[in-house]
């Protein structure tokens, strides 16, 4: 069953604007983690943050962790066309926390 | 270079004729994982494997054989294709970290089941 559902489902946005998606999930994680994904291609890793964290920043990525909603965001300052891409979370649950459950993704266009 | 390979990388096949898609890995991961990506479901993991001899099946592994017997290859096997198994497939590894750890995919392999 999926677990982390993104919101929203498509995204379009200018070049220097601020993007923001958020992932909600369904029962107790031990990690959260969002990776990209290029038209097609494999997914690379972005950012993780573990359920004890409640903020995370990587270069002009800031992924934030609620715990309590069972919730989590990540902004994309300052976008770039190169950051046109599917934007997945994924969760690991507390005993099994290699087992990635993916969500469905948001699509983030970023216009010139 | 670290990286995850596949092989093929495209592969248009008939029903029932038996095929095997290998992933590699040269990063020394304990965890492996295949995953299936169809439009609007997101990537749903099929096997995956926590070391060798080690195997788990995922939330989709009808139709679907995997196997462990060296820790940098993960192949996929299907005995008997069908056309709902047309899908795109992605190989991961990852160190297989208690609390988590980046998972390194595969260019993934576009199959086509006819």
């Amino acid at each position: 069953s999926q677990q982390g559902e993104e919101d929203p489902q498509a995204l379009s946005i200018q070049e220097g604007e601020n993007a923001t998606m958020n992932c909600s999930y369904k029962t107790s994680i031990n990690n959260l983690q969002w990776y990209r994904q290029n038209s097609g291609r494999g997914l690379v890793h972005l950012i993780l943050i573990r359920s004890n964290e409640r903020e995370k920043h990587s270069g002009r990525l800031r992924v934030t962790l609620d715990t309590s909603k069972k919730s989590s965001s990540l902004l994309i300052t300052a976008s770039r066309a190169a950051d046109t891409a599917s934007y997945f979370c994924a969760t690991g649950a507390p005993g099994t926390a290699s087992k990635l459950t993916f969500g469905t993704g948001t699509r983030l266009q970023v216009t010139l | 270079e670290a990286q995850v390979t596949q092989n093929p990388r495209y592969l248009i096949t008939v029903t029932g004729k038996k095929l095997t898609v290998t992933c590699s890995q040269n990063m020394n991961h304990e965890y492996m994982s295949w995953y299936r990506q169809d439009p609007g479901l997101g990537l749903r993991q099929i096997y995956y494997s926590m070391n060798v001899e080690v195997t788990d099946k995922g939330d989709v592994p009808e139709g679907y054989k995997v196997s462990r017997k060296e820790k940098r290859n993960f192949p996929l096997i299907l005995e008997s294709p069908s056309p709902n198994q047309t899908s795109l497939y992605f190989c991961a590894s990852s160190l297989g970290r208690q609390w988590g750890s980046e998972q390194y995919f595969g260019p993934g392999t576009r199959l086509t089941v006819t």
